[in-house]
């Protein structure tokens, strides 16, 4: 069965430093995607980047980078020039070949708190 | 282009009681899947409609149920409410028709159980 790990409860980061939230998976399929989703207080999940498992670059939106480490099964966000808007729960997230398009299994989150 | 749509936003319900929730996906989607989250189990599957079929289902009992119509807009139902229903649903919607692409999330419902 699939399986994400994200070891880090909490974070904090100040205003315009770049921060790094760890996320290992694991699955026997050689075939996957990995998510990474941003969720405020006001509930919704937002997306913010996608690698998949054949992808030979890592993946990059903007301030949002994913460090793909494949060997070691992990998939770390990098978030740089941290901003106050970035305060919420980061979640990582998996989709494998056993699953249907739509079922994504979540890690428990890390919050991020950005200070000034 | 308008997103996903869940209602009502926040409800309160009473044990053994029943709820339905509402998601209209994004226009052209196919694609409607259901998460319930909550703080000690955090994000789990519940079902994905494809086409007005279940398409995938996780482990939850079948009090909970749901169903997709012509338009792509989804329901979902649960029956004889718990207080471990308490938490935030949320709909995701996709195009369902190649799984690189990412799922665009509702606001959620954030179901009360008393």
């Amino acid at each position: 069965a699939q399986k994400i790990t994200q070891t880090q409860p909490g974070m904090f980061v100040q205003e315009k430093e770049a921060v790094t939230l760890d996320c290992t998976y694991d699955t026997s399929d050689p075939s996957y995607g990995l998510f990474w989703y941003k969720q405020p207080s006001s509930g919704e999940m937002i997306f913010l980047i996608y690698q998949g498992s054949y992808d030979q670059q890592n993946a990059t939106e903007g301030r949002y980078s994913l460090n793909f480490q494949k060997a070691r099964k992990s998939a770390n966000l990098v978030i740089s020039a941290s901003q106050l808007g970035d305060s919420a729960m980061y979640f990582c997230a998996m989709r494998d070949g056993t699953g249907t398009a739509s079922k994504l299994t979540f890690g428990t989150g890390t919050r991020l708190q950005v200070t000034l | 282009k308008a997103g996903v749509t869940q209602t009502p936003r926040y409800l309160i319900k009473t044990r053994g009681q029943q709820v339905t929730l509402s998601c209209s996906p994004i226009s052209g989607h196919r694609s409607v899947s259901w998460y319930q989250q909550t703080p000690g189990q955090g994000l789990q599957f519940l079902f994905e409609y494809f086409s007005e079929t279940q398409r995938n289902k996780g482990n939850f009992p079948g009090r909970f149920s749901g169903r997709q119509f012509s338009n792509s807009r989804s329901e979902m139902n649960v029956s004889t409410l718990e207080l471990g229903d308490s938490a935030l649903y949320l709909c995701a919607s996709s195009s369902g028709t190649g799984w690189s692409g990412e799922l665009f999330f509702g606001e959620g419902s954030r179901l009360t159980v008393l």
